[in-house]
């Protein structure tokens, strides 16, 4: 069975410093992995996808993520944080017709 | 262009009430999904239309819950009675056509559901 885990409930970091959030996967064929981002009270935006192309993604806000499929792995990196980057992430295993989604981390950005 | 509409933001009833969602798709996505989303979760897939068609309804209670999309485009949900158990914020999205590694699915906003 296919199986998403984000391995952090909640990440802090302070403003300016990098931005690291994990997240693997358990598929039994090779998967199209994204990142959503949610602000508080809007609705789940795709911040990047990996479809089987080149392994290191690049998506929208400075955000990016790597996929190791050695590792199962698809972790969301960011050099440095900003503080509208504090929301909710979710990792999200997508096959043709659903996605399953991570139960999510929270980022805190301090000022 | 305007994204997925859904009403109401924001509803709370008390238990073994009825309650509604409505969605609005983006128009010309033929796909529609409805999630549920508990607090601390990640969204997890109710029911998927292609157009009017339910395709995939394998994770909705039945008992209770009921989904139509009659003429292929907006779409309401809807719980019968409601427990407390049901409180969450229920996602609508859309996407051109199926295939997610393909093509983008985009939500909206969400209604969260207080079930007292």
């Amino acid at each position: 069975a296919q199986s998403v885990t984000q391995l952090d409930s909640h990440v802090s970091v302070s403003e300016g410093t990098p931005v690291l959030l994990r997240c693997n996967y358990s598929s039994s064929y090779s998967p199209s992995l994204f990142w959503y981002v949610q602000h508080p009270n809007k609705g789940l935006q795709l911040l990047l996808k990996y479809t089987s192309a080149a392994t290191l993604v690049k998506g929208i806000n400075g955000f990016e993520a790597e996929f190791k499929k050695s590792e199962t792995s698809f972790h969301l990196t960011k050099p440095s944080a900003h503080m509208s980057d504090a929301a909710e992430y979710f990792c999200g295993w997508a096959s043709y017709d659903k996605v399953i989604f991570g139960p999510g981390t929270s980022l805190s950005v301090i000022p | 262009e305007a994204g997925v509409v859904q009403s109401p933001r924001y509803k709370i009833i008390e238990k073994k009430q009825p309650v509604a969602f409505w969605c609005n798709p983006i128009s010309g996505h033929n796909t529609l999904y409805w999630y549920r989303q508990n607090l601390g979760q990640g969204p997890e897939l109710l029911i998927r239309y292609e157009n009017e068609e339910a395709v995939d309804d394998s994770q909705l209670p039945k008992d209770r819950f009921s989904a139509e999309r009659l003429k292929g485009v907006d779409s309401t949900l809807k719980i019968q009675p409601a427990e407390l158990g049901d409180s969450a914020v229920y996602l609508c999205a859309s996407s051109q056509s199926p295939g997610l590694a393909r093509n983008e699915q985009f939500f909206g906003p969400g209604t969260r559901l207080t079930v007292l």
